[in-house]
C-alpha cells in the first residue's frame, strides 16, 4: 500500500497558488518524494521529486519539511488545465533496479473558474 | 517533447482470446513499464523490464500476462486468456532511470 496520505479533494480558484498536502511520516532516509498527476484518464504525469531540499520546476514547486516527513506541491498560478487527480508517491532510488511505483488515491485537485 | 506512443487506443475481445498491447518507449530509455487503472480504482504497477528481463512484478502480473521487447524499439504485454476482470486502461512508461517515469496515453481494454 502506499505509504503516503493525501485529501480525497481540494478546491483552488483559477489564478492562485494551489497548495497541495501529502503526510509521509514513515519515510527513510533514501526515499524520495515523487508528485504525478492524472488528467481525466489520461496517462500519469510526472511533476516533480526532491529528496530533502527544496525543489522547482517550470511546472511546480516542492517543499519538504525538515524532518521530511510532510511535503508541500505547489502550483504557483493554477490554470483549468491543472484540474486533476494528485499523487504523492513515496520510492526509494534503487539505482539498478526499476521499481515500479506504487499509486494511493491522491488528491482530486479541482479549479474553480 | 519525446513521448511514449500506446497502440491501439482501444481494443474490444472476447473473454478467453489473447490480445498484445503495444507500446514504443522513449529512445534512449533503459526502463520499461506496464500498469493498469480499472474503471474508478487506482493506478496499479504490473511489471517493470530492464536489460532484456523482468525486473520486478507485481501480484496481479501471474502467468497469463507476459511481456516482451521484441526488437530495440517496441515494448508489448500479452496477455494470455483475458477475462472480464482484465477490462482496464492499461498505461505504458519508460524512464532512463527509476521514478521519472514517462507515461503514454493508455490502451483500453474491454473484454466481453
Amino acid at each position: 500500500d502506499a505509504k503516503t496520505t493525501q485529501p480525497t479533494s481540494m478546491d483552488c480558484a483559477e489564478g492562485r497558488a494551489a497548495n497541495l498536502p501529502c503526510n509521509h511520516s514513515t519515510i527513510s532516509g533514501n526515499e524520495y518524494v515523487y508528485w504525478y498527476r492524472q488528467i481525466h484518464s489520461q496517462g500519469p504525469q510526472y511533476i516533480i521529486h526532491g529528496l530533502k531540499n527544496n525543489e522547482t520546476n517550470e511546472m511546480a514547486s516542492l517543499i519538504i519539511t525538515e524532518d521530511r516527513k510532510s511535503s508541500t506541491l505547489i502550483l504557483p498560478h493554477a490554470t483549468l488545465r491543472d484540474t486533476a487527480v494528485y499523487y504523492c508517491i513515496v520510492r526509494g532510488y534503487s539505482g539498478g533496479g526499476a521499481d515500479g511505483l506504487t499509486f494511493g488515491k491522491g488528491t482530486h485537485l479541482i479549479i474553480q473558474p | 517533447e519525446p513521448e511514449v506512443t500506446q497502440t491501439p487506443s482501444h481494443q474490444v475481445t472476447q473473454m478467453g482470446q489473447e490480445v498484445i498491447l503495444r507500446c514504443v518507449p522513449i529512445s534512449n530509455h533503459l526502463y520499461f513499464y506496464w500498469y493498469r487503472q480499472i474503471l474508478g480504482q487506482k493506478v496499479e504497477f504490473l511489471v517493470s523490464f530492464y536489460n532484456n528481463e523482468i525486473s520486478e512484478k507485481s501480484e496481479i502480473f501471474d502467468d497469463q500476462f507476459s511481456v516482451e521487447r521484441p526488437d530495440g524499439s517496441n515494448f508489448t504485454l500479452k496477455i494470455r486468456s483475458t477475462k472480464l476482470e482484465d477490462s482496464a486502461m492499461y498505461f505504458c512508461a519508460s524512464s532512463e532511470y527509476t521514478g521519472r517515469a514517462f507515461f503514454g496515453q493508455g490502451t483500453r481494454l474491454t473484454v466481453v
